[in-house]
């Protein structure tokens, strides 16, 4: 079973800029969650996707943005990016979301200049 | 708010050796709890979790021990590898997953 696909694996964006991640689950996982993880301030929860509908939402602000199509597969933008929103973007599936566990995929390293 | 404290930030164990990280949280809501092992460059990998009805789960070399009342569960990992270096991150789940800040283990041969 193919695990967690992220694309791309690597970004460079310039401040102002938008930019938009896009994440593969595993097939038949109908949740999908996103983290950032930043040195300073570890993993931090994003928003989390269950057929098609947000069904959670970490503290962020409205520039983060997802969503999730029919097939589960999800892509998350950040807008107006800012120098701080340089990180790792993690995605995570699982069957049911709240009480399956959880598989990650590799992660989008996204870089802010 | 810091919801699960971990601790140590880092650790150095010889091979052959037990590592021991410990984390605590606030929310009695939780109700799941999973480690994840991260080697750089990649994302977290489950690795072992337990549920609040349980005291202690193993897994081979890798045991989760849970203490309800003092809100408060480690890793223990029997004789460790170098292969088991990477940093370590507990978690605690309500709805969401809430991260420790991670342990980086280093296990000298």
């Amino acid at each position: 079973k193919a695990g967690v696909t992220q694309t791309p694996r690597y970004l460079i964006k310039t401040r102002g800029q938008q930019v938009t991640l896009s994440c593969s689950p595993i097939s038949g996982h109908r949740s999908v969650s996103w983290y950032q993880q930043t040195p300073g301030q570890g993993l931090q929860f994003l928003f989390e996707y269950f057929s098609e509908t947000q069904r959670n939402k970490g503290n962020f602000p409205g520039r983060f943005s997802g969503r999730q199509f029919s097939n589960s597969r999800s892509e998350m933008n950040v807008s107006t990016l800012e120098l701080g929103d340089s990180a790792l973007y993690l995605c995570a599936s699982s069957y049911q979301g709240e009480h399956t566990e959880a598989f990650f995929g590799q992660g989008t390293r996204l870089t802010v200049v | 708010q810091q919801q699960v404290k971990q601790s140590p930030q880092s650790l150095i164990v010889q091979k052959g050796g037990i590592s021991i990280i410990n984390c605590a949280y606030e929310n009695t809501a939780f109700d799941y709890f999973p480690w994840y092992q991260q080697f750089p460059g990649k994302g977290p990998a489950l690795l072992i979790a337990i549920r609040p009805d349980v005291s202690e789960k193993k897994e081979g070399r890798f045991t989760i021990s849970f203490n309800k009342s003092a809100k408060q569960f480690s890793l223990h990992i029997m004789d460790s590898q170098p292969g088991d270096s990477a940093t370590y991150f507990c978690a605690a789940k309500r709805s969401t997953l809430t991260f420790g800040k991670g342990t980086m283990l280093l296990v000298s041969p």
